[in-house]
């Protein structure tokens, strides 16, 4: 079955370090989401991408957070500098199908990779 | 922008007891509706959707939801709970023609054997 690999799985860094993340959607998947979930809390969109072009990135921190996905497929997601507020699990999300001929599918969830910054 | 209400975010039961997890919207447009859970050291997994047609929707592993418009609506049932159940579960938003999802701050289900 097809997945959405990220890593690293876990990750400590000290703050006013940088930070990155990596996701590989599913293979096919023009759209790309980066999700933050801070502990006791449901998942926030941070940032979208519709192929190689950002879509939504209203809720990203851009002072300190970026994202890119150069070819349109994989993407990395990066903290510079990391403060402790940003200690949370990374989730990279995945969804429609290109060619597809409805827009309206479900998401699919890599892993994340939990972020603690000390 | 729209927001999704769980209640009762802890939730402590015995296997065989019936769940119901309730989720409020408050966007008054057209939406499609998910659940997704989240097992103890896995990753979020969709239960169930629900996009147009019946609204009474049906899911994996026996779980069921129903999608009532003019409550704002969309609460998860399941009539029989097991031990296996113990979960974190989420309910999910977006806009009609749109994927991108606002969660709900989910219910931590735990099933006593």
């Amino acid at each position: 079955e097809a997945e959405v690999a990220q890593s690293p799985r876990y990750k400590i860094t000290e703050k006013s370090q940088a930070v990155a993340f990596w996701c590989d959607p599913i293979s096919g998947h023009a759209t790309l989401y980066w999700y933050r979930q801070i502990l006791g809390q449901g998942p926030e969109l941070l940032v979208q991408f519709q192929d190689e072009s950002v879509v939504d990135d209203s809720q990203l921190p851009k002072d300190r957070f970026s994202a890119e996905r150069l070819k349109g497929v994989d993407s990395t997601l990066k903290i510079q500098p990391a403060e402790l507020g940003d200690s949370a699990m990374y989730l990279c999300a995945s969804s429609s199908p290109r060619g597809g001929l409805s827009m309206n599918t479900e998401a699919f969830f890599g892993q994340g990779t939990r972020l603690t910054v000390v | 922008a729209q927001s999704v209400s769980q209640h009762n975010h802890h939730v402590i039961l015995s296997e065989a007891a019936s769940l119901e997890l309730g989720c409020n919207y408050s966007y008054g447009g057209t939406v499609n509706l998910f659940w997704y859970v989240q097992y103890p050291g896995q990753h979020l997994q969709l239960l169930l959707k629900y996009f147009s047609g019946d609204p009474l929707v049906k899911g994996i592993k026996g779980f069921e939801a129903e999608f009532i418009k003019s409550k704002f609506s969309f609460n998860l049932r399941k009539p029989s709970v097991q031990w296996s159940d113990t979960a974190e579960y989420f309910c999910a938003v977006s806009r009609y023609g749109n994927n991108r999802l606002a969660f709900g701050k989910g219910n931590q289900v735990v099933v006593i054997p």
